[in-house]
């Protein structure tokens, strides 16, 4: 079993419709959350930390649940320009805070 | 605006031969990782050095070696390359756990 799993889609959605994509992690022990963003042949960028209270970024929302261990991130109003590829990376505790990263969830936004 | 630079976009080589992959970074990072990332099995950790002249074995560490002599720059090797290392490489750094984790842009090697 992966220690980060995520649907890998690919969720296609009109422009203007709301997507939420969620991640479970098997570690209990994770620390802290993270949703990277990866475009077509590029390299991953940091998206948005995820806190236990729940944080939002403009359009986009990321929760977590530890207890269910699971992690969500809700995108509003979807652009094209957020077609991508989305990773959700957990920080596995212990030693030298390894982050893990998902294989990624694809999102294809069109109009 | 910190910078992950890596030596090759693209690289072919053939099986056996000895392959160097460079990275830089210019924010004075400790800590640098290497990555190789393939469809469906996302980003997996190959070494990583939080110091000069440290490394540490990440989950897939076969048939790669690391070299940090200077803080800016973080090789990794393939002593004998061989066709299932063929794959994304992405190198990365951070300066500590809780800041932002920075990645180059990628080397896509093919190995025939």
């Amino acid at each position: 079993r992966k220690e980060v799993e995520q649907d890998p889609g690919p969720f296609n959605v009109p422009e203007g419709a709301t997507v939420a994509f969620n991640c479970t992690y098997s570690n209990s022990a994770s620390q802290s959350f993270f949703w990277y963003r990866q475009d077509c042949r590029k390299e991953p960028k940091l998206l948005m930390s995820v806190y236990s209270s729940g944080n939002e970024d403009g359009r986009f929302t990321a929760q977590l649940n530890r207890a269910s261990q699971y992690i969500s991130l809700l995108i509003r109003d979807s652009k094209l320009s957020d077609s991508a590829t989305y990773l959700c990376v957990v920080l596995r505790g212990g030693g030298y805070n390894k982050l893990i990263f998902g294989a990624g969830t694809r999102l294809a936004v069109h109009p | 605006d910190v910078k992950v630079t890596q030596s090759s976009r693209y690289l072919v080589k053939r099986t056996g031969e000895k392959v160097f992959l460079e990275c830089v970074q210019d924010m004075d990072h400790e800590n640098m990782f290497w990555y190789r990332q393939d469809p469906g099995l996302g980003l997996r950790l190959i070494y990583f050095s939080y110091d000069v002249k440290m490394k540490e074995k990440g989950d897939i560490p076969e048939g790669y070696s690391v070299s940090r002599e200077k803080k800016e720059r973080f090789s990794l090797i393939l002593e004998s390359a061989s066709t299932n290392q063929t794959s994304m490489y992405l190198c990365a750094s951070r300066r500590t756990v809780q800041e932002t984790q920075y990645f180059g842009p990628g080397t896509r090697l093919l190995v025939l």
